[in-house]
């Protein structure tokens, strides 16, 4: 069975610029989240959505938004690029919204 | 404080050495707490789940003490491939089903 998947997996942006990230959760989850991991510190948790409503956000500044769609994939999206914002950004799918995630290979952010 | 506190290491241990690893954690309301495990440039992996009666998988027993607020992480008999990154997460269903990491402690087993 097909794990989590993000694309893209690596992505070079210059400050002021945005970005979206994406990912497909593994099939029948219906729970997606989204982590920002920055070197040397552990995952941070930004969003978690749950039949495609918003069910808990993080202390992240409102550049950051996300969505879920019909079918359970997510995106996220950050405006206004800052160079504190490049880090690894991970997608975590769980059945339902109380269940254990599963993270996606993330998705590599570098803003110059 | 942080709400997730680790040891960051690195530990250095032989090939066959039992290895320790400790974590504490700040809100009592926490409900749920995992160890997961992360490789160089990789996403993080559930190692184990960690239950107050304490839970064994092969080489590795976890064990949590909801009094202290302590979680810990034993490996027996250390292999190579145990060399990585070894984040406590705590979850609190009040915020969504919001992990909370540590920073990490690193373990680099040598032959």
């Amino acid at each position: 069975d097909a794990g989590v998947t993000q694309s893209p997996t690596h992505l070079i942006k210059t400050r002021g610029q945005q970005v979206t990230l994406r990912c497909s959760p593994i099939s029948g989850h219906k729970s997606v989240s989204w982590y920002q991991q920055v070197l040397g510190q552990g995952p941070q948790f930004i969003f978690q959505y749950y039949e495609k409503e918003e069910r808990g956000r993080g202390n992240f500044p409102d550049r950051f938004s996300a969505r879920q769609f019909p079918n359970y994939s997510s995106e996220l999206n950050v405006n206004a690029l800052l160079l504190g914002d490049s880090a690894l950004y991970l997608c975590a799918s769980s059945p339902g919204q109380a269940d254990t995630q599963y993270f996606g290979p993330g998705t590599r952010l570098t803003v110059l | 404080r942080k709400e997730v506190e680790q040891d960051p290491g690195p530990f250095n241990v032989p090939e066959g050495a039992t290895v320790a690893f400790n974590c504490t954690y700040s809100n009592s309301a926490s409900q749920s707490f995992f160890w997961y495990r992360q490789d160089c440039r990789k996403e993080p992996k559930l190692l184990m789940s960690v239950y107050s009666s304490g839970n064994e998988d092969g080489r590795f027993t976890a064990q949590l003490n909801r009094a202290s607020q302590y979680i810990s992480l034993l490996i027996r008999d250390s292999k190579l491939s145990d060399s990585a990154t070894y984040l406590c997460v705590v979850n609190s269903l009040n915020y969504g089903n919001k992990l909370v990491f540590g920073a990490g402690t690193i373990l680099r087993v040598k032959s």
